[in-house]
């Protein structure tokens, strides 16, 4: 696609329930990034993805957290038995790996996951 | 390891005045630098990057940054601030080679007086 697409880009959930978002990388990249921003804070790294491996996931923040990636394309990430805590906009982004880019990674619009 | 400081939470200029927005780094080796811009309920989009050519960037919407080695600094600048520059901005730091993890500052939120 033309451009990192995520959704839902807005999910309202009740504490205890488990959630699911998408992210759609750009076309033929072949990493992709998942970060957590906060109301008002910084970008927190979860996970990186090279294809369908993740050889960095240090910032997942606890086991209620996972993600996938298939066919080097989607990715999803899960957050089981949902906190209040996790409510944040999860941001999903892309690059081709390195391979010329200088690393550039492009974002998503992001998922804004409300835990009530 | 890596790292960026964003000197100021919070930046408010007049319109038309000069922009600066600081930011630092920390690299054992060389870096790829970055600025990145997030407007309201809005990703982050890129603004413009180093990549270890020319040391002065040019990027969009009048944005420009100066790698500065012996400071171990980025910083942003745009000569006169316009409305539209009100937003958040994310410097972030990597390196060549492959896979590298980003690392981004905790950001600067531009406010524009008129």
């Amino acid at each position: 696609g033309a451009g990192v697409s995520q959704s839902p880009s807005n999910k309202v959930t009740e504490k205890g329930k488990d959630v699911e978002l998408r992210c759609d990388p750009i076309s033929g990249h072949t990493a992709l990034y998942w970060y957590r921003q906060r109301l008002g804070q910084g970008l927190e790294f979860l996970i990186y993805f090279q294809g369908n491996s993740a050889p960095d996931k240090s910032g997942l923040p606890s086991d209620r957290f996972s993600a996938e990636r298939t066919g080097e394309s989607v990715s999803t990430l899960t957050i089981q038995r949902t906190q209040q805590e996790d409510s944040a906009v999860y941001l999903c982004a892309s690059s081709d790996g390195g391979q010329g880019s200088g690393n550039t990674i492009y974002f998503g619009e992001g998922s804004w996951l409300t835990v009530v | 390891a890596q790292s960026v400081t964003q000197l100021g939470s919070h930046v408010s200029v007049s319109e038309g005045a000069l922009v600066l927005l600081r930011c630092n780094y920390s690299s054992s080796v060389p870096p790829y630098l970055f600025w990145y811009v997030q407007y309201p309920n809005q990703g982050l989009q890129l603004l413009l990057k180093y990549t270890s050519a020319a040391t002065l960037v040019k990027g969009i919407n009048g944005f420009e940054a100066e790698f500065k080695k012996s400071e171990t600094s980025f910083h942003l600048t745009k000569p006169s601030a316009h409305m539209s520059d009100a937003a958040e901005y994310f410097c972030a730091v990597t390196r060549s080679g492959g896979y590298q993890k980003v690392t981004f500052g905790t950001g600067t939120k531009l406010q524009v007086i008129p």
